[in-house]
């Protein structure tokens, strides 16, 4: 089955300091791949989405994302960090038919939280 | 452009009563999505409609959980009986159903079953 992993639960970075939040996911052909960021109090919003092409992607906010399918990842990443990009993080992979998901479904990571220290 | 628009923000009832979530999802989006999210599970996906249809209800946590789309502007999700386990916050999403398109989130009900 698909899955998405983000592997780590909680990131602390001083702002001004670069970030890198990890995603790995299960997929066997070339996926949909979505980064969303949560502040809180507040629904998801869609930072970044991979689906073909160039394997650098980039978003809003200043956020990149690199698609490696050698290494089945998808991380998120920004030079510089802001006191506003404090916020829960979410990676997912657009679910396949073949791999018993729903087409226009989407498989979500546990999700990371940023703290951004002064 | 208008987002997918939930109501309402916040509900508060007492355990045993019915609940009824409301959620408009974006002009043109032929797919809508519920979530649930709590701090111990995170998201989970509870139903997903397609042209108002009931696609996967494999997400619903039990017979007290029930979702309809009357038509393509409009679905509900009710609970009833409430029970304080049912207390999370629950999100409306919709798409244009396509894999490679995102899913576009409202800002949420958050639930609180006393």
């Amino acid at each position: 089955a698909q899955s998405v992993t983000q592997p780590d639960i909680h990131i602390t970075v001083s702002e001004g300091a670069s970030l890198e939040l990890r995603c790995n996911y299960s997929y066997g052909a070339t996926p949909y791949l979505f980064w969303y960021v949560q502040s809180p109090g507040q629904g998801l919003q869609l930072l970044l989405k991979y689906f073909s092409g160039d394997t650098l992607v980039q978003g809003i906010k200043g956020f990149e994302a690199e698609f490696k399918r050698s290494q089945s990842s998808f991380n998120l990443r920004k030079p510089s960090v802001h006191w506003s990009d404090a916020a829960e993080y979410f990676c997912a992979v657009g679910a396949a038919r073949n791999y018993g998901g729903s087409q226009g479904n989407l498989i979500f990571g546990k999700g990371t939280k940023l703290s951004v220290k002064p | 452009d208008a987002g997918v628009i939930q109501s309402p923000r916040h509900e508060v009832t007492e355990m045993g009563q019915e609940v009824t979530l409301r959620c408009k999802p974006i002009s043109g989006h032929n797919s809508l999505f519920w979530y649930r999210q709590t701090m111990m599970r995170g998201l989970e996906l509870l139903i997903y409609f397609n042209n108002n249809v009931p696609i996967d209800d494999s997400g619903m946590p039990e017979d007290r959980f029930s979702a309809k789309m009357p038509n393509a502007s409009f679905s509900t999700l009710k609970i009833q009986p409430s029970e304080p386990r049912d207390s999370a916050v629950y999100f409306c999403a919709s798409s244009s159903g396509q894999n490679n398109q995102p899913q576009h989130f409202g800002d949420g009900t958050r639930l609180s079953i006393l």
